[in-house]
């Protein structure tokens, strides 16, 4: 079974700075999907940015990106030029390649806050 | 579009009670998930549904847990009896193939709080 770890359980950033935010996972697997989601306090369940692990370039969304290190299976997320909107939990989630397996397995998640 | 939707939002209710949570979702999305979320546990995956037949349905806890699917656009998840240690936000989420890639949308989460 495949399991995704989040070591840090609180992360600060100040406004305007950048903040990486670790994650790890495991699985005998060669091809499968690495997420990001959001919580804000709202509860909502955001999708930040998704990395296919075929592919060797990082995904990246605006001021979003991730370092995707498959050997290693790491999959850390950065945020550039902090918002204090970014505050939040974050998530790192795993998926299958596999057919009519669909599940996604989340690690605990992270907790940022962001300093004015 | 609406996103995925959940009812009630927030739901308080005693010990032993029948709790019935709902879920509306995406038109058009033939995968459904149920989550929970507890700070032990973080995010566990309850059961799913493809084309409203139940996939996979290994993370329910027990058998108080029924969920179903009666239509395309209509889910519940059951709690009889509840309990406390039920007590957790979930999660209704839905995507529109299998594909892996495919992101699944959640919706805002039932707080469900057994007193």
């Amino acid at each position: 079974a495949q399991t995704v770890t989040q070591s840090q359980p609180e992360m600060s950033v100040q406004e305007a700075e950048t903040v990486t935010l670790s994650c790890t996972y495991d699985t005998s697997e060669s091809d499968y999907y690495l997420f990001w989601y959001k919580q804000p306090p709202s509860r909502q369940m955001i999708l930040v940015i998704r990395q296919e692990a075929y592919k060797q370039q990082n995904a990246t969304e605006n001021r979003f990106s991730v370092n995707f290190q498959k050997a290693a299976k790491s999959f850390s997320l950065k945020i550039s030029d902090s918002q204090l909107g970014d505050a939040a939990m974050y998530f790192c989630a795993y998926r299958s390649e596999g057919g009519a397996n669909s599940k996604l397995t989340f690690g605990k998640g992270i907790t940022l806050s962001v300093r004015p | 579009d609406a996103g995925v939707i959940q009812s009630p939002r927030h739901e308080v209710t005693e010990m032993g009670q029948e709790v019935t949570l709902r879920c509306k979702p995406i038109s058009g999305h033939d995968y459904l998930f149920w989550y929970r979320q507890t700070m032990m546990r973080g995010l566990e995956l309850l059961i799913y549904f493809n084309n409203n037949v139940p996939i996979d349905d290994s993370g329910m806890p027990e058998d108080r847990f029924s969920a179903k699917m009666p239509n395309a656009s209509f889910s519940t998840l059951k709690i009889q009896p509840s309990e406390p240690r039920d007590s957790a936000v979930y999660f209704c989420a839905s995507s529109w193939s299998a594909g892996p890639n495919q992101p699944q949308h959640f919706g805002d989460g039932t707080r469900l709080s057994i007193l």
